[in-house]
């Protein structure tokens, strides 16, 4: 049982190039997001989806793209990439059950930008 | 805006102190608050939560308290050891059409000497 997993682990990019980071989830869990952490800021929410063909915007989604064509899977990204966007980025899935929300993440994606 | 803010932004103790992590929050809308601890290169992992019906929640040395009409709460940490060195983040959910998307805090680097 894999849990959530991130691909890739880490990655350089140039200044306006693309690239697509995967998540995948095995816990056939309904709730998927990408939060990005930056030192001093916490985690924050980038993108979200409440189930299979869905997406939404969360607190920072400019720049980012996501799409969820599959349950398991949830899929970010950067259409053109900025020196802004270099961060750690955060799969996370969760369910709901008996008041229980837990939140379980992947082990993250380092992403620089130059 | 930071929907939780928390402190202290880091924390260093000896080995059997009590480290105190604050948080607080303005949407009272809120009914789920989770403590993540996090380890460097891994991903945030739940450590306990609290719904606002309790004032007070414990599991093994970890401690929540909850203040709902000052819309505080905090973590305490027991006997306090070398391996909870850690970044802890509390954080803040609603069930609503961003499902259960956590609002984090900004984090709290522990660090605990032998």
């Amino acid at each position: 049982n894999a849990g959530v997993t991130q691909t890739p682990k880490f990655r350089v990019l140039k200044t306006g190039q693309s690239m697509t980071l995967l998540c995948a989830q095995d816990m056939n869990h309904e709730y998927m997001y990408w939060y990005r952490q930056d030192p001093g800021m916490g985690l924050r929410l980038i993108h979200y989806s409440v189930g299979e063909g869905t997406t939404a915007k969360g607190e920072v989604p400019d720049g980012y793209n996501v799409s969820r064509l599959k349950k398991q899977n949830f899929l970010l990204g950067l259409e053109s990439a900025a020196p802004s966007q270099t961060s750690v980025y955060f799969c996370a899935s969760s369910y709901s059950y008996g008041g229980i929300n837990e939140a379980f993440f992947g082990q993250g994606t380092r992403l620089t930008v130059v | 805006q930071q929907q939780v803010k928390q402190s202290p932004q880091s924390l260093i103790v000896q080995k059997g102190g009590i480290p105190i992590i604050n948080c607080a929050y303005e949407n009272t809308a809120f009914d789920y608050f989770p403590w993540y601890q996090q380890f460097p290169g891994k991903g945030p992992a739940l450590l306990i939560a609290i719904r606002p019906d309790v004032s007070e929640k414990k599991e093994g040395r970890f401690t929540i308290s909850f203040n709902k009409s000052a819309k505080q709460f905090s973590l305490h940490i027991m006997d306090s050891q070398p391996g909870d060195s850690a970044t802890y983040f509390c954080a803040a959910s609603i069930r609503s059409n961003s499902g259960y998307a956590l609002n984090f805090g900004k984090g709290t680097s522990l660090l605990v000497t032998p």
